[in-house]
């Protein structure tokens, strides 16, 4: 069972329109972070979450914590084609020190 | 540039073999940890060093082992490799011992591919 999942696996749309992705859990954490990977290379960080309800921006995404900050969801808004790749959510472990990631979103921005 | 150093980028082996993937973590980080990534299941955390300590253990085969070195690079040895073990290696370094706000620095990984 996947402690992490993301939703939908896979996403192709046109340049200019919105998109929601998800990451859901039935574990209470008490952070949660969203990475980005682009083809041949490692996950970069994006956005640390903390804050149940919490909603941060970052140009044109935004990153929101579930109240009960067991889910996350990322919007894109007018999406690029740089924007796209591979969506990773995770979490830490908590009892113990590693992170453990969702399978992803991959996501295509046609042009 | 992530400041996070793997070598190499490529390596393709025949079963049976041995190979050593290396990492050097970001100036100043003492946890480094490494990820196996292949496209059915994801993201798999292997094992993670801090400061020269074993500090957590994942789903790592017998036949794969680490260490990190008093100058904090670590390495990855794979021994008696087989068809399922290729997958992307990731390395990924922390300042800290324990997960925090500020993530993992990732390095670009190593494509293993056992033919």
């Amino acid at each position: 069972t996947q402690l992490l999942e993301q939703s939908p696996q896979f996403l192709s749309i046109q340049e200019g329109e919105n998109l929601t992705v998800y990451c859901n859990s039935s574990s209470v954490f008490s952070s949660l972070q969203w990475y980005r990977q682009e083809p041949g290379e490692g996950p970069v960080l994006l956005v640390t979450v903390v804050t149940g309800g919490e909603v941060k921006k970052l140009k044109r995404l935004t990153f929101q914590f579930g109240d009960a900050r067991k889910d996350s969801s990322l919007h894109i808004t007018a999406a690029q084609p740089g924007d796209t790749g591979l969506y990773l959510c995770a979490v830490g472990g908590n009892r113990d020190d590693k992170i453990i990631f969702g399978k992803g979103t991959r996501l295509h921005i046609l042009p | 540039d992530s400041g996070v150093t793997q070598t190499p980028k490529h390596l393709i082996t025949a079963t049976g073999q041995r190979v050593t993937l290396r990492c050097s973590p970001r100036s100043g980080d003492l946890s480094v940890y490494w990820y196996q990534q292949s496209l059915d299941q994801g993201l798999q955390f292997l094992i993670q060093y801090y400061n020269g300590e074993e500090r957590a253990k994942g789903n790592i085969l017998e036949r794969f082992s680490a260490q990190q070195f008093p100058d904090l690079h670590s390495e990855l040895n794979l021994s008696s490799l087989e068809l399922g073990d290729s997958a992307l290696y990731f390395c990924a370094s922390s300042v800290e011992a324990r997960p925090s706000n500020y993530g993992y620095t990732f390095g670009s990984g190593t494509r293993l591919t056992v033919v």
